[in-house]
């Protein structure tokens, strides 16, 4: 594989089930990051992790949880899903140590909550 | 509180010429993005402009303003695959990227 992979692509949940959404990159970046996209918003950031064994909290992270193991790997957990977590769920990374630090993406999560 | 403004939706004719506003009320500045979203896809990345001034790349050039806080997306050459959404995102003190909500761009025959 090259660049970030998202599982699965869509998915249609009951409300108050738990949920982890997955993304992994094989480009070494340090830093992964989660957004979430609603028609008529601008991309929120959910949570970010700036190298492997940290993260922290963007500007929506109530209802989400994640984890940072090692590099490549970053999921994202709704521990109880609400219908207003419906969304398209965009995973990127990037390298902090070089060029512009752009954002690659994954292709995303199409999320139903229900 | 950090504002990114752009225009919701632009229709232009192929071949023509098409400027895409963004202007930013952000704590700190650390660099301005485009990129562009096709429906039902991913965000792609076009530009970076970090200094003031013009920055071309192809078709595609990005200008910058940081007094005025201000930069646009100039299409030239208008294609039909140049429909899509073009995202403007600045880079914060923080370096975290805030994100415009997009400008849809119609091209028409």
């Amino acid at each position: 594989i090259a660049g970030i992979t998202q599982a699965p692509t869509s998915q249609i949940l009951a409300a108050g089930r738990r949920m982890t959404l997955r993304c992994t990159q094989d480009m070494r970046h340090n830093a992964m990051y989660w957004y979430r996209q609603d028609l008529g918003l601008g991309l929120r950031l959910i949570h970010y992790s700036n190298t492997a064994g940290t993260t922290g909290k963007g500007e929506v992270p109530d209802g989400y949880s994640v984890s940072r193991a090692n590099t490549d790997d970053f999921p994202l957990t709704l521990a109880s899903a609400v219908p207003s977590q419906t969304s398209v769920y965009f995973c990127a990374s990037s390298d902090l140590d070089s060029g512009y630090n752009e954002q690659f993406f994954g292709p995303g999560t199409r999320l139903t909550v229900l | 509180g950090q504002n990114i403004d752009q225009p919701t939706e632009m229709t232009a004719t192929e071949g023509a010429i098409v400027q895409i506003n963004c202007t930013y009320q952000t704590s700190g500045f650390n660099g301005l993005f485009w990129y562009q979203q096709h429906a039902g896809e991913a965000p792609t990345f076009l530009s970076y402009n970090v200094l003031d001034g013009l920055e071309e790349k192809g078709r595609f050039s990005s200008f910058l303003s940081r007094s005025k806080g201000y930069s646009y997306l100039l299409l030239k050459e208008l294609q039909m695959k140049d429909s899509a959404s073009y995202l403007c995102a600045v880079k914060d003190s923080n370096y975290q990227l805030i994100w415009g909500a997009g400008t849809k761009l119609i091209i028409k025959p």
